[in-house]
């Protein structure tokens, strides 16, 4: 069965730190998806990573995967308060069937 | 392009009661899926499809039914709502090209308490 781990759960940082938040998760994948959702709302794409070595770049955010270590990291350059959200990571395990980690709560204070 | 539409967004039950969360994609997506969110859980599968008439279990599908008559709609039925199902369910769709799956957009949310 398919686990997806996510850490820290918990993040506060300052504003123009960089940091680097895990998702590692248990069974072969080479599908890795990376979400971002605001207080009361509704999920949001934020990367789509569909093999070994991808990597994808969104204004502060980096996202890459290994495949082999099973690890997908999300880093944050120079973070800014708009930047606070919750971050999940999701896997598609084979099938469609999508596995969400438990979700990075990140907060930047100025 | 009204995307995934969930309605409704709120709901109060009694224990016991049923009912129906809708559904609706304009997308022409293949794959569908409902999600239920708790605090500190994250994001937990309670069924998926991946087609019209096709349907599968998730995680979590104790307590619920769903269907897919068609391409656009995903119902989900609660068949006799507990307190353990006080959530916000969030329905999600998706598409594949050349056999890789790009990823889901969701709905905007329906928040159920059981009491």
């Amino acid at each position: 069965e398919l686990k997806v781990e996510q850490n820290p759960l918990f993040l506060s940082m300052q504003e123009g730190k960089n940091y680097t938040i895990y998702c590692n998760y248990s069974t072969t994948s080479d599908r890795l998806y990376w979400y971002r959702q605001d207080p009361g709302k509704s999920l949001e794409s934020l990367f789509v990573l569909l093999s070994n070595g991808a990597v994808k770049q969104e204004g502060r955010l980096m996202a890459s995967l290994d495949t082999k270590a099973r690890l997908s990291t999300l880093h944050i350059t120079a973070a800014v308060h708009d930047l606070s959200a919750t971050y999940f990571c999701a896997v598609d395990s084979g099938t469609y069937k999508y596995i969400f980690g438990t979700g990075t709560r990140l907060k930047v204070l100025a | 392009n009204a995307g995934v539409t969930q309605t409704p967004k709120f709901q109060v039950l009694k224990t016991g009661q049923s009912m129906t969360l809708q559904c609706a994609q304009d997308m022409n997506h293949e794959y569908m899926s409902w999600y239920r969110q708790d605090p500190g859980m994250g994001l937990r599968l309670i069924h998926y499809s991946v087609g019209a008439g096709i349907t599968d279990q998730g995680e979590v599908p104790n307590g619920y039914n769903v269907s897919r008559s068609t391409t656009e709609d995903f119902p989900l039925r609660l068949l006799s709502a507990a307190p353990s199902q006080t959530s916000v369910y969030f329905c999600a769709s998706s598409y594949s090209r050349g056999g890789l799956n790009y990823g889901y957009t969701f709905g905007s949310g329906t928040r159920l308490t059981v009491v």
